[in-house]
């Protein structure tokens, strides 16, 4: 069973970093396109960043370039995502998620990150 | 970036109801298409990807339907444990897309 957690969520100020990490097993974790998705207070789903299988290739939204940095420890079988510079307006559950063309998608229980002072 | 415009945003129906919301993609996305379910303070639930593939698990009341660009998530018979808001998202290409999410409520 495909089992992602999600950790190092938690409350920090204005201008302040954090580390969320997900935990994945009962998969091929190496093989997978590895995601993070956002959904502040009350509002709809926002893709973050995605990283490649083997970490040579990531993507970002346009909020979050220069700030996220999305990377992946395949030995350890987790995704990471530094953030940093964090705004208000990051506040949100942050969600890993594994894409796959052939296995469809699969969630964390995800991990709420509040940017306030 | 592709646009992925849902509705209704939201529908009252009855227990034993059948339901569809439908989702339209703004360019070709290979069936690529997922739906999940969330409940309030809860994790996204996968639905069916592929558009038509149910995840496994799920119980065969939902359904998906569609090619191309325009594609339908139904609910056979709701049970009260199906109200809940539904999204789409395509996953054809970076960034994942979302619809804006159907509410579906209890008349």
């Amino acid at each position: 069973e495909v089992q992602l957690v999600e950790s190092g969520g938690g409350l920090v100020q204005p201008g302040g970093s954090l580390r969320l990490s997900c935990a994945a097993s009962g998969f091929t974790f190496s093989s997978y396109w590895m995601h993070w998705v956002r959904q502040a207070p009350g509002k709809g789903l926002v893709w973050v960043s995605r990283i490649n299988s083997d970490g040579s290739s990531t993507n970002y939204a346009d909020s979050v370039k220069g700030r996220f940095t999305i990377s992946r420890d395949n030995a350890k079988n987790t995704l990471y995502l530094q953030m940093n510079s964090l705004r208000a307006e990051d506040t949100a559950v942050y969600y890993c998620t594994k894409v796959s063309h052939s296995s469809g998608l699969n969630w964390g229980q995800g991990a709420l990150v509040t940017v306030s002072s | 970036d592709i646009q992925m415009t849902q509705s209704p945003s939201s529908l009252s129906a009855s227990v034993g109801d059948r339901v569809s919301i439908t989702c339209r993609a703004s360019q070709g996305i290979n069936n690529y298409l997922a739906w999940f379910q969330q409940k309030p303070g809860k994790a996204p639930k996968s639905l069916i990807y592929s558009a038509s593939t149910l995840q496994s698990g799920v119980p065969s009341k939902f359904s998906g339907s569609g090619s191309g660009t325009d594609f339908t998530l139904t609910i056979s018979s709701l049970q009260p444990e199906d109200f809940a808001t539904y999204y789409c998202q395509q996953y054809n290409s970076d960034p994942l897309t979302f619809g804006g999410g159907t509410k579906v409520e209890i008349k």
